[in-house]
């Protein structure tokens, strides 16, 4: 596609589910970023990959959060055993490279509730 | 991570130029990004600045970086409503990877 696609764009879950969150860059792009985005705050790093591998994983919140990245291109976020606090948007981006100044581009979001 | 910091609110009338400020932490910083977030819309780049420079102009929208004061400006002139959105600062760092810090946002409100 044209630009970052996540799926779904929204979910409801309960406190204590496992909840997949996708996301496809824009083809061509090895960096891939994942923010959360609570209510009212700024962009909240979580995870970076870079190709298929994540040098950084300092941002993620918890281990219940885990993410992967196949063939240099969908990624999927996993929130296990989900808590109240986990409820936001979840961004994706994707940038050519992940060199220095590259612009990122991102995806619509997940708005994600849990109950 | 690093800080960067915004107001929360910004009102303006329309028609009349609008500055949104940023402050930063961390001076490795290589880029600086001013990024638009429209109600139910994804994050929407407008305008970045390599931190060497201190003036970028593009149309509507003129970016100052004070590097020393660690300070980023977003001016919008002849603003619109448009215009009126959730503005994001944002710096990246070259460090094992490009990393990338963003503020809280600023909301813009355009008063016809």
């Amino acid at each position: 596609g044209a630009g970052v696609s996540q799926s779904p764009s929204n979910k409801v879950t309960e406190k204590g589910k496992d909840v997949e969150l996708r996301c496809d860059p824009i083809s061509g792009h090895t960096a891939l970023y994942w923010y959360r985005q609570r209510l009212g705050q700024g962009l909240e790093f979580l995870i970076y990959f870079q190709g298929n591998s994540a040098p950084d994983k300092s941002g993620l919140p918890s281990d219940r959060f885990s993410a992967e990245r196949t063939g240099e291109s969908v990624s999927t976020l996993t929130i296990q055993r989900t808590q109240q606090e986990d409820s936001a948007v979840y961004l994706c981006a994707s940038s050519l490279a992940g060199g220095p100044g590259e612009t990122q581009y991102f995806g619509p979001g997940t708005r994600l509730l849990v109950l | 991570g690093e800080d960067v910091e915004q107001s929360l609110f910004l009102s303006v009338r329309e028609g009349d130029s609008s500055v949104i400020n940023c402050t930063y932490t961390d001076s490795s910083s290589t880029y600086l990004y001013w990024y638009k977030q429209e109600p139910g819309a994804g994050l929407q780049l407008l305008t970045y600045i390599f931190s060497n420079m201190d003036m970028k102009q593009d149309q509507r929208l003129t970016v100052l970086l004070n590097k020393k004061d660690k300070h980023l400006s977003l001016r919008i002139a002849d603003t619109q409503t448009g215009d009126s959105a959730i503005y994001f600062c944002a710096e990246s760092i070259w460090n094992t990877g490009n990393q990338f810090y963003f503020g809280t946002g600023t909301s813009l409100t355009v008063i016809p």
